[in-house]
């Protein structure tokens, strides 16, 4: 069984750094693709960054590039999101998602989401 | 690219047909999805490269379309059914959902 599960989310105040991760658990990680996907509660879905299989391949929304960096570790299963200069507008939950293929676009759809975390920027 | 779902939201009855679309800005090819979210929960891949309906979901989704639109079909409306319907695109970068059309009981 697939399963996703983001840790590192809280309350954070502008300006400073989290860094999120997902432990991916259920199959062979480093043949995949993987994703953050973030929606403000009660809003709708917003595409973060993507990240090839191998790392060769790495996409930023224009809204947080420059001061987000995804990255993964195929050794340890995990995918991570690093924060910085955070925003009041970066409060969402945030979702580690698969790819279906080794794509980040393409036929690279988001076939298993994990529960998400919530992020919270305030001072 | 743009994805314009229509309508924003719409009630409806157990056992109708519903029809959402997706309109993109530009072409979108196949690579489109459909996406289910209910209160709580984090999004389900319904039916992907356009038409093809993801392993578990029942048959009464259905999508199609081409080019510029992409149309998810619930055939007969389930009392689970009732939910928030994203499409999605991912011909290019960056990769884009539609705003959303929440589905209510009538």
């Amino acid at each position: 069984e697939v399963q996703l599960v983001e840790s590192g989310g809280g309350l954070v105040q502008p300006g400073r750094s989290l860094r999120l991760s997902c432990a991916a658990s259920g199959f062979t990680f480093d043949d995949y693709a993987m994703h953050w996907v973030r929606q403000v509660p009660g809003r709708g879905l917003e595409w973060v960054s993507g990240i090839s299989w191998n790392s060769a391949t790495i996409v930023y929304a224009d809204s947080v590039k420059g001061r987000f960096t995804i990255s993964r570790d195929n050794a340890k299963n995990s995918l991570s999101l690093q924060m910085n200069s955070l925003r009041a507008e970066d409060t969402a939950f945030y979702y580690c998602v698969k790819a279906w293929s080794s794509m980040t676009r393409g036929n690279g759809y988001f076939d298993y989401w994990g529960p998400g975390t919530l992020v919270t920027v305030s001072s | 690219i743009q994805l314009t779902q229509s309508p924003s939201s719409l009630s409806a009855s157990v056992g109708d047909r519903v029809t959402i679309t997706c309109r993109a800005s530009q072409d979108i090819s196949t690579y489109s999805a459909w996406y289910q979210q209910k209160p709580g929960q984090a999004p389900k891949l319904l039916i992907y490269a356009g038409f093809t309906l993801q392993s578990g979901v029942p048959s009464r989704f259905s999508g199609s379309g081409s080019g510029t639109d992409a149309t998810l079909t619930i055939s007969s409306l389930q009392p689970e059914d009732f939910a928030t319907y994203y499409c999605q695109q991912l011909n290019t970068y960056p990769i884009t959902f539609g705003q959303g059309t929440r589905l209510e009981i009538k």
